[in-house]
């Protein structure tokens, strides 16, 4: 189906372990991001990509890396996994520059 | 860099009711792009309304509008004869002009009472 989606959807891992977060969009969207949401901050931006391989920080980088070899594709890695990166992580994807960004569903992952 | 504040953690209103929710921000880009996402127990994270810095004519959706004045950096949203389906929490966000980053508040949750 056309769209943007994530997985896995539900995520428990143990600290120190790595993690992959994928995200996948059908749309050929130049731009992708990575966020992750919070209560009480809202979403704040890890990453960001502006194109195949053009990848850049965004407000909360730390602990995490991304890579983007094919459009369609955007995977965020927690190379090694803490408590504090409990989260739901959202991707999302925008296509001609300024327009809206649209949402996958979100990623809940805990770490214990 | 961008900054979006939303001072209001949560709020209420009563069904058919009206209720602002407000949005400050600020930008360093001259031009630049305002939004309000709703984001209902789902988790799915919803376009609500998009308004262009450059229009100074405010950004309308059925019941939803925006009160945008840029000079005060203030973006807030109405929603008018509140329905049910509209207690979600609501994000605003911004994005500039020439980096294509969105930046988001801390977000507004809104109940609404029968």
């Amino acid at each position: 189906d056309a769209g943007i989606t994530q997985s896995p959807r539900y995520k428990i891992t143990e600290t120190g372990r790595q993690v992959t977060l994928m995200c996948h969009q059908t749309w050929s969207h130049s731009y992708m991001f990575w966020y992750r949401q919070d209560l009480g901050h809202g979403l704040r931006l890890i990453y960001y990509s502006a194109a195949a391989d053009i990848t850049d920080k965004g407000e909360v980088p730390d602990g995490y890396v991304v890579s983007r070899s094919k459009t369609e594709n955007f995977p965020l890695t927690l190379e090694s996994a803490t408590r504090s990166q409990t989260s739901v992580y959202f991707c999302a994807s925008s296509g001609q520059r300024n327009t809206e960004a649209f949402f996958g569903q979100g990623t809940r992952l805990t770490v214990v | 860099a961008q900054t979006v504040t939303q001072s209001q953690p949560e709020m209420s209103v009563q069904e058919a009711e009206t209720v602002t929710l407000s949005c400050t921000y600020d930008t360093s880009e001259s031009d630049y792009y305002l939004f309000w996402y709703k984001q209902p127990p789902s988790r799915q994270m919803i376009l609500v309304i998009r308004q262009e810095a450059y229009k100074q004519q405010n950004a309308t959706e059925n019941r939803f509008s925006v009160n945008f004045q840029k000079a005060a950096k203030s973006f807030s949203l109405k929603i008018s004869d509140s329905q049910l389906g509209d207690a979600a929490m609501y994000f605003c966000a911004a994005m500039g002009y020439n980096f294509n980053k969105f930046y988001f508040g801390s977000g507004t949750k809104l109940n609404v009472k029968p």
